[in-house]
């Protein structure tokens, strides 16, 4: 089966600091995409980065960047300078050119401390 | 109204009822979909249009009725349910079915079956 997988369900740190989410995904495929998701707790699911698996180099957002290794089918979301803002449930998601589907991770929900 | 628009936002519904959730996309998008959210479980996509068309149907429930009468309005026809169907039911539209197009999504409908 093609999956995602998250293996961090609940993280926590104070805010300031700078925190890594996992995503380790399954595909046979070469082309793809990556996405990292956010659902604040009003539940209205965001975009906040992607990667094309065609690009060596690392996709950047602001404080929102990603660390991704192909060979190890790995693709970790960093959080610099975490703000109140970003507590929510972040999902990791993959999307091929042969399977227009998204499959997604169970999701890491973050929580920045004060 | 911007964005992805969902109602109603709660739901609660006895088994032998038969509602509706509307999504409706202001965006000019091509592509609807609904999602099934579970706690701590994955997205589960449950169908998805492409210019009013259904393209998929991960092999739900007919108690599960979807309806797209343009690009811009997605229904979904509730009938029968069953207690396991209660979720946070999610629409997204993207400008097309292709893997690269950004999916943005709804607030969602919190359903709940008694």
């Amino acid at each position: 089966a093609q999956t995602v997988t998250q293996s961090q369900p609940e993280m926590s740190v104070q805010e300031a600091e700078t925190v890594t989410l996992s995503c380790t995904y399954d595909t046979s495929e070469n082309n793809y995409y990556l996405f990292w998701y956010k659902q604040p707790p009003s539940r209205q699911m965001i975009l906040v980065i992607r990667q094309e698996a065609y690009k060596q180099q690392n996709a950047t957002e602001n404080r929102f960047s990603v660390n991704f290794q192909k060979a190890a089918k790995s693709f970790s979301l960093k959080i610099s300078d975490s703000q109140l803002g970003d507590t929510a449930m972040y999902f990791c998601a993959r999307r091929t050119y042969s399977n227009y589907q998204l499959i997604w991770g169970a999701g890491t929900k973050l929580i920045i401390k004060p | 109204e911007t964005g992805v628009t969902q109602t109603p936002r709660h739901l609660v519904m006895g088994m032998t009822n038969k509602k509706s959730l509307k999504c409706e996309q202001h965006l000019g998008h091509n592509a609807m979909y609904w999602y099934k959210q579970s706690a701590k479980k994955p997205l589960e996509l449950m169908f998805v249009y492409n210019f009013k068309e259904q393209t998929e149907n991960n092999s739900v429930p007919s108690r599960f009725s979807p309806e797209c009468p343009n690009s811009s309005h997605l229904f979904l026809h509730l009938h029968t349910l069953q207690p396991e169907d209660s979720a946070l039911y999610l629409c997204a539209s993207s400008q097309a079915r292709q893997a690269e197009y950004e999916q943005y999504f709804g607030p969602g409908t919190r359903l709940t079956v008694t």
